[in-house]
């Protein structure tokens, strides 16, 4: 059964880097052709997907959060990060890390979420 | 960048009612669409993919259907724990995704 964990910092100040890691269990990251992605949602509010890598490594993000975003990846490790850059308090939200396998590349397995909150 | 509206955004129905939500994509994206059950502090669960595909283990009472830029999800009979908040998904690999702005199903 394939299991995906988020991990990282739950409060980041302000201007400062969010640095999120999921770890993914249950199978080798290296044997899937799937994406692997990151999503928020702030509370009370509505799903937005920042950005997913291929196995291989290729990226591609949300236009939105493009120039502050870098989703890597580690398949040594199993496991694959986000950074996202100069942070305010709008990118307080819960993060998911999420599983999109071929051909469809639907979500099928997320991670529980991890609460970030953005505060001096 | 393709935007997805649902319709509406909040319903309140009965235990057995027949629900329909509405997701229309700003552009043809085929069947690359998913639907998504979400109840709170839970991560969405998988109910629809390709459209119209059953994800193993749901229920049969949802059902999904349309394609190029009109989509619904249908429940046949609401049940007491079908009451969530539901979203689609826009999943073509060529473009960047992006989720509908959510469906949330309340109690009547």
């Amino acid at each position: 059964q394939v299991q995906l964990q988020e991990s990282g910092p739950g409060l980041v100040r302000p201007s400062q880097t969010l640095s999120l890691t999921c770890t993914v269990s249950g199978g080798s990251m290296s044997s899937y052709n799937h994406y692997w992605s990151w999503i928020r949602q702030p509370a009370g509010k509505g799903l937005e997907w920042i950005g997913r890598i291929y196995t291989g490594g290729s990226t591609n993000y949300n236009p939105s959060l493009k120039s502050r975003v870098t989703v890597s990846i580690d398949t040594s490790k199993n496991q694959f990060s986000l950074k996202l850059s100069s942070v305010t308090a709008a990118d307080t939200a819960v993060y998911y890390c999420a599983r999109a396998p071929p051909p469809s590349y639907y979500f099928d397995y997320w991670g529980q979420g991890t609460l970030v909150t953005v505060s001096s | 960048d393709i935007q997805l509206t649902q319709s509406p955004s909040f319903l309140s129905a009965s235990v057995g009612d027949r629900v329909t939500i509405t997701c229309r994509a700003s552009q043809d994206i085929s069947s690359y669409l998913a639907w998504y059950q979400q109840k709170p502090g839970k991560a969405p669960n998988l109910l629809i993919y390709g459209a119209s595909t059953l994800q193993s283990g749901v229920p049969s009472r949802f059902s999904g259907s349309g394609s190029g830029t009109e989509f619904t999800l249908t429940i046949s009979s609401l049940q007491p724990e079908d009451f969530a908040t539901y979203y689609c998904q826009q999943l073509n690999s060529y473009l960047t995704w992006t989720f509908g702005q959510g469906t949330k199903v309340e109690i009547k």
